[in-house]
């Protein structure tokens, strides 16, 4: 099985703050990976798939990089509204679509 | 609208027997595999596994298998998710999600990228005796 792990678990950020969350795989996983993000109560939400591509709708803010085992995402100003909790997703695996643990991201 | 509307919550007694649901609309139920993510309180998400509504291609986590059933009423554009006995530590929200599929071509070579775009409200599921 793949394993999925991000860091921080969680961070503490102000608003303007530009934020940065990795994910890394137990193997090489290519481009294979999405980013959601999960308010408290709701269904998540897809904000990064294939590692680097917005899905539509989702503000520039938000970005993705990496490659094989290493991925980041960036929020490059933190609104009100970002304050959530992220999780990344590996799809490479033969439909077993494992999550990391998430990150979670509050008010400083 | 694309959506995925999932059944009701659930309270029931352990060894129970539990049988969620989660209906798709909007587009076509049959070309696309459905998920479901486990989420049990407070903590992260979990994959579970995935059907293919079309011809019922079903896979598992290992975590999950033989512990629920996913299964699909293409007449009816739904999956299930279902157990035969119920233990506390099943309690949880349970969430379904549709897989989309998008190809990224890179020179000769045809990549296929699966994300999940559309996800249901989810289902709470409590067991206690």
């Amino acid at each position: 099985d793949i394993q999925m792990t991000q860091s921080p678990s969680s961070l503490s950020a102000s608003v303007g703050d530009r934020v940065t969350i990795t994910c890394r795989a137990s193997q090489s996983i290519s481009s294979y990976l999405n980013w959601y993000q999960q308010k408290p109560g709701k269904a998540p939400k897809l904000l990064i798939y294939a590692a680097s591509s917005l899905q539509s709708g989702v503000p520039s803010r938000f970005s993705g990089s990496g490659s094989g085992t290493d991925f980041t995402l960036t929020i490059s100003s933190l609104q009100p509204e970002d304050f959530a909790t992220y999780y990344c997703q590996q799809s490479y695996s033969t439909r077993v679509f494992t999550f990391g643990p998430g990150t979670k991201v509050d008010i400083k | 609208e694309v959506q995925l509307v999932q059944s009701g919550a659930e309270v029931k007694k352990p060894g129970e027997s539990l049988k969620i649901s989660c209906k798709g609309s909007g587009y076509s139920f049959t070309s696309y595999w459905i998920g479901w993510v486990r989420q049990m309180p407070g903590k992260g998400l979990e994959w579970m596994g995935i059907i293919y509504p079309g011809d019922s291609d079903t896979r598992y986590s290992p975590s999950f298998q033989g512990q629920v059933t996913i299964s699909a009423d293409k007449s009816i554009s739904t999956a299930y998710l279902q157990w035969s006995s119920l233990k506390a530590s099943d309690t949880a929200m349970y969430y379904c999600a549709r897989a989309q599929r998008i190809t990224m071509v890179r020179g000769v070579t045809s990549y296929y990228y699966y994300y999940m775009d559309v996800w249901g409200k989810g289902t709470t599921v409590t067991v206690s005796s």
